[in-house]
């Protein structure tokens, strides 16, 4: 089973800093199926980033996903206030089919 | 545009069974994957099982001995029974789809998701 472990568990900054948080896999996956998710109080998540670099329908350009191998990184560039949320990255593997990261939470400083 | 409608009860007592069904609207029923996902605080995250509209299901082996997952391509709806539920499987539960591949492309994440059920184990 591949364990995705995202830091920090929390990110405490103010609207127009910059985020960057991390997914790490405990080995190393395709970039082709990792996923970013938003999720805010009381609503399901919403999916943001595909194949871990691209944005899904809708998102902003302050939304950027890079990375390979083990080590996977959503940066945001300019914190909006609807920003802030906690984010979670996805993988799809073998078994089980999909797992998640414990989510990494971006709250107001 | 695929949009999902969950409903089910809410409210259960340990060893009772809990039932959920996804209704999918706007949509091409066969082309995706659907799922059940669901959310605690305790464990996060945690996919439960998949089927497509044929009825090929995959489980997640921690919970495959109590979880089914069925499909009704006639109402384009897809249900989840979970059986001998505790307070463990107390947790938001959501249903998600996942797009069948199609022309070469394949998607490895759900969009869209279901509002989500909060569901609660207690005596």
């Amino acid at each position: 089973e591949i364990v995705l472990t995202q830091s920090p568990g929390t990110l405490s900054l103010s609207p127009g800093e910059g985020a960057t948080l991390s997914c790490r896999a405990s080995e190393s996956v395709s970039s082709r199926y990792l996923a970013w998710y938003q999720q805010k109080p009381g609503q399901a998540p919403r999916l943001l980033m595909y194949g871990a670099s691209n944005r899904a329908t809708g998102i902003p350009d302050r939304f950027s996903g890079s990375g390979s191998g083990t080590d996977f990184t959503l940066t945001i560039s300019r914190l909006e206030p609807e920003d802030f949320a906690v984010y979670y990255c996805q993988h799809y593997g073998s078994s089980p089919l999909h797992t998640f990261g414990q989510g990494t939470k971006v709250e107001m400083k | 545009q695929v949009q999902l409608q969950q409903w089910g009860a809410g409210l259960l007592k340990p060893s009772e069974t809990l039932s959920l069904t996804c209704g999918v609207f706007g949509g091409s029923f066969s082309g995706y994957y659907w799922n059940w996902i669901r959310q605690s605080p305790e464990k996060g995250l945690e996919w439960i099982a998949e089927i497509n509209h044929s009825g090929s299901t995959i489980y997640n082996p921690s919970l495959k001995s109590r979880a089914t997952i069925s499909v009704d391509t006639s109402k384009n709806q897809f249900s989840l029974k979970l059986t001998s539920v505790t307070a463990a499987d107390t947790a938001v539960y959501y249903c998600g789809g996942l797009r069948s591949c199609s022309s070469g492309s394949c998607h490895f994440w759900f969009d869209p998701w279901g509002q989500g059920t909060l569901v609660t184990v207690s005596s």
